[in-house]
């Protein structure tokens, strides 16, 4: 049964700094990777979509990667902004199935 | 265009009422899934559908629940004879093909059972 861990379960920085968000997950055996963004009462955004024959993907101040040997994705954020704090999840599919697998969620907060 | 939309955004209702909560994806996607998310239980799946057919029912907590598509399009969840366990925030999400391409979510539809 694929498991996903997101540590850690909060992180706070200050504006303008590049952060790394971690993911991991137990059953390499996966077709993609997605990560979201979830703001508090809403639901979730879709930032990242790495297939699982892809190392990475980037769109603007975001990158991610994919390592499935490892069963590990991590979330770069760039010069980080007030505006990025919420609460990022990643998700994984697992092979032959229709499901999406979700950790628990990062809570960042990016201070002024 | 339009994204995912749920509704109603917000139910509340009393233990023992049934409830219907309606999905409308993205239009031309044929794949359509209700998760819920409760507080420390994080996201979990309840329900997919490829065209008006639910493949995968796995998720669906209990036989009070059950799921409905028609034409391909709309999606209704209904829940019979509501338990405080319920409560919780209910999403959908709709994909173009199914879980290999990018899913949509909706905003989710709260629920509070009394």
């Amino acid at each position: 049964k694929q498991e996903v861990t997101q540590i850690p379960a909060a992180l706070s920085v200050p504006e303008g700094e590049n952060l790394v968000l971690n993911c991991s997950f137990t059953d390499s055996a996966i077709y993609n990777l997605q990560w979201f963004r979830q703001d508090p009462g809403k639901g979730l955004t879709s930032l990242l979509l790495i297939q699982s024959s892809q190392r990475e993907q980037t769109s603007g101040r975001l990158n991610a990667s994919l390592d499935k040997s490892s069963g590990r994705s991590t979330l770069y954020i760039a010069a980080s902004q007030p505006g990025d704090s919420a609460t990022y999840l990643c998700a994984a599919l697992q092979g032959g199935s229709e499901k999406l697998v979700f950790g628990k969620g990062t809570k960042l907060t990016v201070n002024p | 265009g339009a994204g995912v939309s749920q509704s109603p955004s917000n139910k509340v209702t009393e233990k023992g009422k049934d409830v219907e909560l309606r999905c409308d994806p993205i239009s031309g996607h044929t794949a359509l899934y209700w998760y819920r998310q409760s507080l420390g239980q994080g996201l979990e799946f309840l329900i997919y559908f490829q065209g008006n057919s639910a493949p995968d029912k796995s998720g669906l907590p209990s036989d009070r629940f059950s799921a409905e598509r028609t034409g391909g399009s709309v999606s209704t969840l209904t829940i019979q004879r509501t338990q405080q366990e319920d409560s919780a925030v209910y999403l959908c999400a709709s994909s173009l093909v199914g879980a290999v391409s990018e899913q949509f979510f909706g905003p989710g539809t709260r629920l509070t059972v009394l």
